[in-house]
């Protein structure tokens, strides 16, 4: 039974770093094809691809945020983490992280709301 | 604005059929296989058709795909009133080495 499910601070102000972490069952991350990604949807609106993070740890880039995102892995933990720099209140959204396999997401946690406010 | 281009909403009665268009370009699903989504209010989305054309198991046949050039669709055949939710096509693009995903469509059942 594959299960996923983020973690990380419900509010960070403005100019903070925002660090999720996605920890995840049922599947490995050293299994060849097996990837991460990490999705986020404003309240309201569309859903919005963020990175990817492979078995192989190659890592791939929303372009529009490629310069504050970072994603990682701890295969020994299970966990996928993603930091997000110089958080502001438009990057409010609730975040999901997803298995990722054969091009499409399979699998999805719950998702965390992330509330960027002073 | 997103890459993917949907109509905003669709409705339908009970028992009729639905689809909705996904639009996008040469970089996109002009190249790539399409996967849709599946959001019911308040949840997580769900995969509902996969990069294969598929659906999951669980997914209802009355739920289909088609691509054709840079356009795609999904069909719901005799629409129910759970089919009431929010649907994302998704789609890998060359250009921007990511994933794009359309505006999403809300289905009403009348």
């Amino acid at each position: 039974q594959v299960t996923l499910r983020e973690s990380g601070p419900a509010l960070v102000k403005p100019t903070q770093t925002l660090t999720l972490t996605c920890t995840f069952s049922g599947f490995s991350l050293t299994t060849t094809g097996m990837c991460v990604s990490w999705i986020r949807q404003p309240p309201g609106k569309a859903l919005e691809w963020l990175a990817r993070i492979d078995w192989d740890d190659d890592k791939y880039y929303s372009r529009s945020l490629r310069t504050r995102l970072t994603i990682s892995k701890d295969t020994s933990k299970n966990q996928v983490v993603l930091t997000m720099t110089n958080m502001d209140p438009v990057d409010t959204a609730t975040y999901y992280c997803t298995r990722t396999l054969n091009g499409h997401f399979d699998y999805w946690g719950q998702g965390t709301l992330v509330t960027v406010s002073s | 604005q997103s890459v993917l281009t949907q109509p905003p909403s669709a409705s339908g009665t009970p028992g009729q059929r639905v689809t909705i268009s996904c639009s996008g370009s040469s970089s996109n699903i002009g190249s790539n296989t399409v996967h849709w989504y599946q959001q019911l209010p308040g949840t997580a989305p769900k995969l509902l058709i996969d990069s294969f054309n598929q659906r999951p198991s669980g997914v209802p046949d009355r739920f289909s795909g088609s691509k054709s050039g840079t356009s795609a669709s999904l069909a719901i055949s005799g629409l129910q009133s759970e089919d009431e939710a929010d649907y994302y096509c998704a789609a890998w693009d060359d250009s921007l080495h990511g994933w794009v995903f359309g505006g999403g469509t809300k289905v009403t059942v009348l």
